[in-house]
């Protein structure tokens, strides 16, 4: 199976530190999807960033930034000065370009943020 | 503002006892995902809908179904509630199931079976 390694299960860090979630993934197809998704304890996956294959730009949204290195399969995700309300589990996915189940979310197990005060 | 909505969001069911969960979407997407999720564990897809093509996951049981009556409404039957099925369960909405597509998320419906 193609997967996505997440090999952090926790981390905790204290407020304003900045921390680095990391996401190994494997894939045969040349064309593919990656996402990050925050799931805080309310239960919701929340939407946060999605890379194409053939984008090796590095994003930045305010405190959020990505760092896509296909040479590495790795896309992971930094957050500048954490605050308390970055607390929430963080998941890497991927995701084939076609139809069937290649077109499904491949989820990594995820990664627990805590943020102390 | 919600775009995909779960009903309810806490469900408590006896052992045996057939139960629907609910999950509607304001977005307009052709395709609707039911998911499983224990704690501490990625989710995990149970089935889709493109329209109202179904698509189930080869490990999916038979004890799960689902319907879905029109584009904005998709429902999740659990015929016989196991101890097993205790979990949340997240629907997602996604305009397409090839591509880039992002999928949306509902805030779940954390079932218990008693």
């Amino acid at each position: 199976a193609q997967k996505v390694t997440q090999a952090q299960t926790e981390i905790s860090v204290v407020e304003k530190e900045d921390v680095t979630l990391d996401c190994v993934y494997e894939t045969r197809d040349t064309t593919y999807y990656l996402f990050w998704y925050k799931q805080p304890p309310s239960g919701e996956l929340v939407f946060l960033i999605r890379r194409n294959s053939f984008d090796e730009q590095n994003e930045i949204s305010g405190r959020y930034s990505w760092n896509f290195q296909k040479s590495t399969s790795s896309f992971n995700f930094t957050i500048t000065a954490s605050q308390v309300v970055d607390s929430a589990v963080y998941f890497c996915a991927r995701r084939g370009s076609y139809g069937g189940s290649q077109g499904n979310l491949i989820f990594g197990k995820g990664t627990k943020l805590s943020v102390k005060p | 503002d919600a775009m995909v909505i779960q009903n309810p969001r806490y469900q408590v069911t006896q052992f045996g006892k057939p139960v629907t969960l609910s999950c509607s979407q304001t977005l307009n997407h052709n395709v609707m995902y039911w998911y499983q999720q224990k704690s501490s564990q990625a989710p995990k897809l149970l089935f889709h809908y493109y329209d109202k093509d179904f698509n189930n996951e080869a490990d999916t049981p038979d004890n799960f179904q689902s319907r879905r009556p029109n584009t904005s409404f998709c429902f999740l039957d659990i015929r016989s509630p196991g101890l097993g099925d205790a979990a949340m369960y997240l629907c997602a909405t996604s305009r397409d199931s090839q591509g880039g597509y992002e999928q949306y998320f509902g805030p779940g419906t954390r079932l218990t079976v008693t």
